[in-house]
């Protein structure tokens, strides 16, 4: 089964709106972990919640969990055209806290400056 | 902060011949390295987990006799597509996790663009 499925699969905003991301899984996870990927680039990590965290901010960063509906949340505020890139959500193997990880289909954010 | 490199970072290739992707912990000591396969606009799938001194461990569908994985050191492990054909052309992608603490962290190397011809 897919695990870390996200929605919007693309977004388009202007430079300073909020652009939110959607992730859902399907197994109980450890932790839940966004990534960044700017076009043919390697990933860059950008924020980790655990199971029993609901909400995690990292300067323009908003992450929620929410495990009952077994779904993620990425929020980024005031968005700057350097925003523009892939961002994932990832999973290791349930149960587990680090290990191989299941990605998520991504959300290709684009900003218009 | 922890880097990892890959190289090269990208190749183009005749169909039959091999290449060789190599992926290096700069800073940190890796037991375990992690390869992907990434389609364009696609996300990424894991191919297999390469263990130090140990054989890799490779995900349901991916030919291991294809895809050879050496971890030969504490900082290197090497992918090797073999007889290479178009449809093998994607990016690849390493990480690898700090083996000196229980990080739950992946740092990823940069990619490899592969192209067949």
């Amino acid at each position: 089964s897919q695990q870390g499925e996200e929605d919007p699969q693309a977004l388009s905003i202007q430079e300073g709106e909020n652009a939110t991301m959607n992730c859902s899984y399907k197994t109980s996870i450890n932790n839940l972990q966004w990534y960044r990927q700017n076009s043919g680039r390697g990933l860059v990590h950008l924020i980790l919640i655990r199971s029993n965290e609901r909400e995690k901010h990292s300067g323009r960063l908003r992450v929620t969990l929410d495990t009952s509906k077994k779904s993620s949340s990425l929020l980024i505020t005031a968005s700057r055209a350097a925003d523009t890139a892939s961002y994932f959500c990832a999973t290791p193997p349930g149960g587990t806290s680090y290990g191989k990880l299941t990605f998520g289909q991504g959300t290709i954010l684009t900003v218009h400056p | 902060g922890a880097v990892v490199s890959q190289h090269p970072s990208r190749v183009i290739c005749k169909s039959g011949t091999s290449v060789k992707i190599e992926c290096r912990s700069l800073d940190f000591q890796a037991t375990t390295m992690f390869w992907y396969r990434q389609f364009p606009k696609k996300s990424l799938m894991l191919m297999a987990t390469s263990n130090e001194g140990s054989k890799a461990t490779y995900e349901q569908g991916v030919e291991k006799d294809k895809f050879l994985i050496n971890h030969a050191s504490l900082t290197l492990s090497t992918l090797t597509v073999t007889s290479a054909h178009p449809e093998d052309s994607s990016f690849y992608i390493c990480s690898a996790r700090e083996s000196a603490v229980l990080q739950e962290t992946q740092y990823f190397g940069p990619g490899t663009r592969l192209l067949v011809l």
